[in-house]
């Protein structure tokens, strides 16, 4: 089955500068990469995703990466502000079955 | 928040108790999935559903079961809870564009 992996586990970054996270994914059949971002005690929400026809997506300070040969996908945050501390997960489905399977998630800490 | 409740939201019980947790949605999505969220370990799939009393395993389905015998509810049971079992559980639906969408979680303590 899927197998996803992300890192880093935990990232810190200066205010202002650009973070990036990676993830790399297993069943050459996925072609949905979802990335979501969970705040404190709240639930997992859907900042923005990508298909396999899509080699790039952006939206406003956020931006995603897809490289099917090599099977890795990056989120790529801009302009790091306070609000964008917090725990993000990147996702892969539409493989073999209906399962999404889950990277284990990067910690950001945006510091002042 | 695509319409997604779980009940109930937080429940402490004891080792060998049978719990069932309830997913209910009110958009007439097919497909309907459960994980579990530990620290360290992200958000694994317990088990899934694409369809009225169509169901299948996740990656952590051991000690757990599940039932779908209508479209908007999703119930996950520990037939006989563990500690190892204390956890957020998340239900989630997925779309027609392949979108999911999260409940806002159950927190089971099994003490």
């Amino acid at each position: 089955g899927e197998n996803v992996e992300q890192h880093p586990s935990t990232l810190s970054v200066q205010e202002g500068d650009s973070a990036v996270i990676k993830c790399t994914y297993s069943d050459s059949a996925s072609n949905y990469f979802p990335w979501y971002k969970q705040e404190l005690g709240k639930r997992p929400q859907l900042i923005i995703d990508i298909r396999s026809n899509v080699g790039e997506k952006k939206d406003q300070r956020i931006a995603v990466t897809l490289n099917k040969t090599a099977k890795h996908f990056s989120l790529h945050i801009t302009e790091t502000q306070p609000e964008d501390s917090a725990v993000y997960f990147c996702a892969a489905s539409g493989g073999r079955d209906d399962k999404i399977i889950f990277g284990k998630g990067t910690r950001l800490h945006i510091l002042p | 928040d695509a319409g997604i409740t779980q009940s109930p939201r937080h429940k402490v019980t004891e080792t060998g108790t049978p719990v069932t947790l309830r997913c209910h949605q009110t958009e007439n999505h097919r497909y309907m999935y459960w994980y579990r969220q530990d620290p360290g370990h992200g958000l694994r799939l317990i088990h899934y559903s694409y369809g009225v009393k169509d169901t299948d395993k996740g990656e952590v389905s051991d000690g757990y079961s599940v039932s779908r015998s209508k479209t908007e509810d999703f119930l996950l049971t520990l037939e006989s809870a563990t500690s190892s079992q204390t956890s957020v559980y998340f239900c989630a639906i997925k779309d027609s564009t392949d979108t999911q969408y999260f409940g806002p979680g159950t927190r089971l303590t099994v003490l």
